[in-house]
């Protein structure tokens, strides 16, 4: 079976720009997690997905990340307007035990200048 | 809500010693899961181990841990550290939240 694949692997972005991250999940896995990973703050949660529906929005990232799952096989991570605070890995992990065995995918690395 | 601590951001330790990662955490809930990830450097970060059985020693590749309730840890030893041990090493928690809380991560720097 094919791991959790995420495109693209890096980004540079202008500030204010709109930057799309995609994620397809382990085939099966009804569990789907954005992250974003920085050296300060770890592993902080941007999105959590169930069976496709939204279950945790992050909080703090409501107003410029959006993420979807258009179906179960495919998810997007939308940063719109990008900051040079945004620079950081963007990772996003699968599971089917509700998050208890989460598979990563690679990481999107985001550049913002 | 849910939080996990890990009060070291670097452990760095000679080849050979014992190793021992901390962990504590937060819950208003009795049945907690806790996890160790493991990010190699230029891999995908993957489970190490987990439990949610209170005093029960859980072991994989090497590493131990044991969930401790009383004191709301779980830390993760190895008793000889190795070179290939050098990573980030994440402690979680889950609860009856709908999500997994991810502490801020140890990076393990194993020295010869």
């Amino acid at each position: 079976d094919a791991g959790v694949t995420q495109t693209p692997r890096h980004e540079v972005a202008e500030k204010g720009q709109t930057i799309i991250l995609k994620c397809e999940p382990v085939s099966g896995h009804n569990d789907l997690f954005w992250y974003r990973q920085t050296k300060i703050q770890g592993l902080e949660l941007l999105s959590y997905f169930r069976s496709k529906s939204l279950m945790e929005d992050g909080g703090a990232f409501k107003d410029r990340f959006k993420a979807e799952m258009l179906n179960s096989s495919f998810s997007t991570l939308k940063i719109q307007p990008t900051e040079p605070k945004d620079s950081a890995v963007y990772l996003c992990a699968s599971s089917e035990d509700r998050g208890h065995t989460q598979y990563f995918g690679p990481g999107t690395r985001l550049l913002v200048l | 809500g849910d939080s996990v601590t890990q009060k070291e951001g670097l452990v760095t330790l000679t080849e050979g010693l014992p190793v021992m990662l901390n962990c504590t955490y937060q819950t208003i809930y009795s049945n907690a899961f806790l996890f160790w990830y493991v990010h190699y450097l230029n891999e995908s970060p993957r489970l190490l181990l987990k439990s949610s059985t209170d005093n029960k020693r859980t072991e994989h590749q090497g590493f131990h841990a044991t969930l401790h309730k009383s004191s709301s840890s779980f830390h993760l030893q190895k008793s000889s550290a190795q070179l290939s041990d050098s990573a980030l090493y994440y402690c979680a928690l889950s609860s009856n939240t709908n999500k997994v809380v991810f502490g801020t991560g140890t990076r393990l720097q194993v020295l010869p």
